[in-house]
């Protein structure tokens, strides 16, 4: 069935530094993938999307680029802030539209 | 953005009492909403899928006697957890898709972190 694998945390970083959190899925055809975050205390929000192969969803920095010949969906930003600092989900679509499989997340501690 | 809340955040009972959560969309209707469950360091897992008015869906393995789900109302739904055992302690999660959206534009509630005793 279909799935998604992520790097296993905690994954800390200094304020300013690379961040990359991999993830890779398995999936009927080609399933929309997202990424969600979730800050202390609060519930997943969205961060980004791609919808079809070769695609990149951004917000706040942070990117992720579509690649179906790896079925990967890496996230990655260039510069991390402390308030970055949160919980992030891989997820994907399945085939049906009706349910978002999971990755079983990866914790981000940025230290100034 | 849209915002959806749980209550309670957290509660802890004795085994073989019922408990009810609840899931609500504060700002939009929700037409469909969804119930997981995570355990610790793993991935959330859906439970089931609810329309407003109808039954509820139900993945596989899970009980459907068990967790009794209902979506009375375009901003409300619940998940009873009934005769809870230890096994049933666990992080719940709802998440609600507006009238508009599709099932890929969820807003998720904070959770609802379960004890059993």
């Amino acid at each position: 069935g279909d799935s998604v694998t992520q790097m296993e945390g905690p994954v800390t970083l200094s304020e300013e530094a690379f961040l990359t959190i991999n993830c890779t899925y398995t999936a009927t055809g080609y399933p929309s993938l997202f990424w969600y975050v979730q800050y202390p205390g609060e519930g997943l929000q969205l961060l980004l999307k791609a919808t079809k192969a070769d695609d990149k969803g951004s917000n706040k920095g942070f990117e992720a680029t579509y690649r179906k010949e790896t079925t990967s969906f890496h996230l990655e930003k260039g510069s991390v802030q402390v308030s970055d600092s949160a919980v992030y989900f891989c997820a994907l679509l399945n085939q049906a539209g009706t349910a978002l499989i999971f990755g079983k997340g990866t914790t981000l501690s940025v230290s100034s | 953005g849209a915002v959806v809340s749980q209550h309670p955040s957290r509660v802890i009972c004795k085994s073989g009492t019922s408990v009810k959560i609840e899931c609500r969309s504060l700002d939009f209707q929700a037409t469909t909403m969804f119930w997981y469950r995570q355990f610790p360091k793993q991935s959330l897992m859906l439970m089931a899928t609810s329309n407003e008015g109808s039954k509820a869906t139900y993945e596989q393995g899970v009980e459907k006697d068990k967790f009794l789900i209902n979506h009375a109302s375009l901003t409300l739904s619940t998940l009873t957890v009934t005769s809870a055992h230890p096994e049933d302690s666990s992080f719940y999660i709802c998440s609600a898709a507006g009238t508009e959206g599709s099932t890929d534009t969820q807003y998720f509630g904070p959770g609802t972190r379960l004890t059993v005793l």
